[in-house]
């Protein structure tokens, strides 16, 4: 593993399913982070973790939970698929001191919700 | 909350300059972020401004005025191949970024 890594990575899912997306990172970093995309509206952050055993909430969390057991993963579970959760979904990981701290995006996961 | 614009699309003919701007409002500064997405592929970091002034890194350049709430990106010697979005994104003082709806740039031979 080279980076940060998602799976699946692309889905089309029944409405009322449940569904967990996987990210796992190599890179140490303390923080994680899931993102949603949609046209017009940018990436908006739905959940976060500043370190392993801790997470917070982002601006769109409704619908969604994360749990962060380890330092290398950080899951996203919709527990109840609804057409609103269509989007693409992008993990992140960032060091929490030193440099810049940017964030390292994953390649991504495209999810439909019929 | 955070407040961040930036126009939709720019088009522009290889070999000029863009400049694409981001103005903000938010309840905590702790730096400012490009990044640059190719259509159906993730954000990667291009720059990042927390003090006033220009930081420049080959053909890119990025520009902050901590009070005006501005920042620009400023893309020289376009190649067909820096056709994309480039997303703004600010840092409160946690470590969250809050990102504007990007800016789509499209380079024309």
């Amino acid at each position: 593993i080279a980076g940060i890594t998602q799976a699946p990575t692309s889905q089309i899912l029944a409405a009322g399913r449940r569904m967990t997306l996987r990210c796992t990172q190599d890179m140490r970093h303390n923080a994680m982070y899931w993102y949603r995309q949609d046209l017009g509206l940018g990436l908006r952050l739905i959940h976060y973790s500043n370190t392993a055993g801790t997470t917070g909430k982002g601006e769109v969390p409704d619908g969604y939970s994360v749990s962060r057991a380890n330092t290398d993963d950080f899951p996203l579970t919709l527990a109840s698929a609804v057409p609103s959760q269509t989007s693409v979904y992008f993990c992140a990981s960032s060091r929490t001191s030193g440099g810049y701290n940017e964030q390292f995006f994953g390649p991504g996961t495209r999810l439909t919700v019929l | 909350g955070q407040n961040i614009d930036q126009p939709t699309e720019m088009t522009a003919t290889e070999g000029a300059i863009v400049q694409i701007n981001c103005t903000y409002q938010t309840s905590g500064f702790n730096g400012l972020f490009w990044y640059q997405q190719h259509a159906g592929e993730a954000p990667t970091f291009l720059s990042y401004n927390v003090l006033d002034g220009l930081e420049e890194k080959g053909r890119f350049s990025s520009f902050l005025s901590r009070s005006k709430g501005y920042s620009y990106l400023l893309l020289k010697e376009l190649q067909m191949k820096d056709s994309a979005s480039y997303l703004c994104a600010v840092r409160d003082g946690d470590y969250k970024l809050s990102f504007g709806a990007g800016t789509t740039v499209t380079v024309r031979a």
